[in-house]
């Protein structure tokens, strides 16, 4: 069975890191590029960053940009997101998605940031 | 502010068609394919049309999409009660450095 399962969302202070992490199954998770896209709760789908099959090509968007970096290591079939100096504004539900048509998502994972 | 935009509701009853509109610019909807996700509360996003007007396996095809443009279209007819959820259309965007942009989402109620 094709799946994702994220993990590492928690309850952090303002200017505070915290590291998502997805694990992939079911599929050859190093011929696919990878997506984190956020929910903000009581609002819509917003795309965070994409990072290619070897990792070679990474985009962020410009909420997120030098402050959130995207990894994957292909080897342990896994997908990160390290986030620094976060925000209130970042508190959301993060979910990882596959980027051939967003066709296969996590489950989420809940990112508070609060004091 | 999403980039795509879509009508923030929309409803009908039992057995209606309703279509829900997408409209965006020609970096993303007029140059590349349109996606359709439903959400149903407390789940993940689910693939529901893709490439514009392909359903995945699975997906009733009662669910049908369109493009023309830089708008797209997702038409829902016999509309049921299960099909009460939100409803997001995505595409890339050909803008530096981005690669998927969202619509704000169309919540639908099945009245």
């Amino acid at each position: 069975e094709v799946q994702l399962v994220e993990s590492g969302g928690g309850l952090v202070q303002p200017g505070g890191s915290l590291r998502l992490s997805c694990a992939a199954s079911g599929f050859t998770f190093s011929s696919y590029e990878m997506n984190w896209v956020r929910q903000a709760p009581g609002k819509g789908l917003e795309w965070v960053s994409y990072i290619s099959s070897s990792g070679s090509t990474i985009y962020y968007a410009d909420s997120v940009k030098g402050r959130f970096t995207i990894s994957r290591d292909n080897a342990k079939n896994s997908l990160y997101l390290q986030m620094n100096s976060l925000r209130a504004e970042d508190t959301a539900v993060y979910y990882c998605a596959r980027d051939d048509r967003m066709g296969v998502w996590g489950q989420g994972t809940l990112v508070t940031v609060s004091s | 502010q999403s980039v795509l935009t879509q009508p923030p509701s929309a409803s009908g009853t039992p057995g209606q068609r309703v279509t829900i509109s997408c409209s965006g610019s020609s970096s993303n909807i007029g140059s590349n394919y349109v996606y359709w996700y439903q959400q149903l509360p407390g789940t993940a996003p689910k693939l529901l049309i893709y490439r514009n007007n392909q359903r995945p396996s699975g997906v009733p095809d009662r669910f049908s999409g369109s493009k023309s443009g830089t708008s797209a279209s997702l038409a829902i007819s016999g509309l049921r009660s299960e099909d009460e959820a939100d409803y997001y259309c995505a595409a890339w965007d050909d803008s530096l450095s981005v690669r998927w942009v969202f619509g704000g989402g169309t919540k639908l109620t099945v009245l």
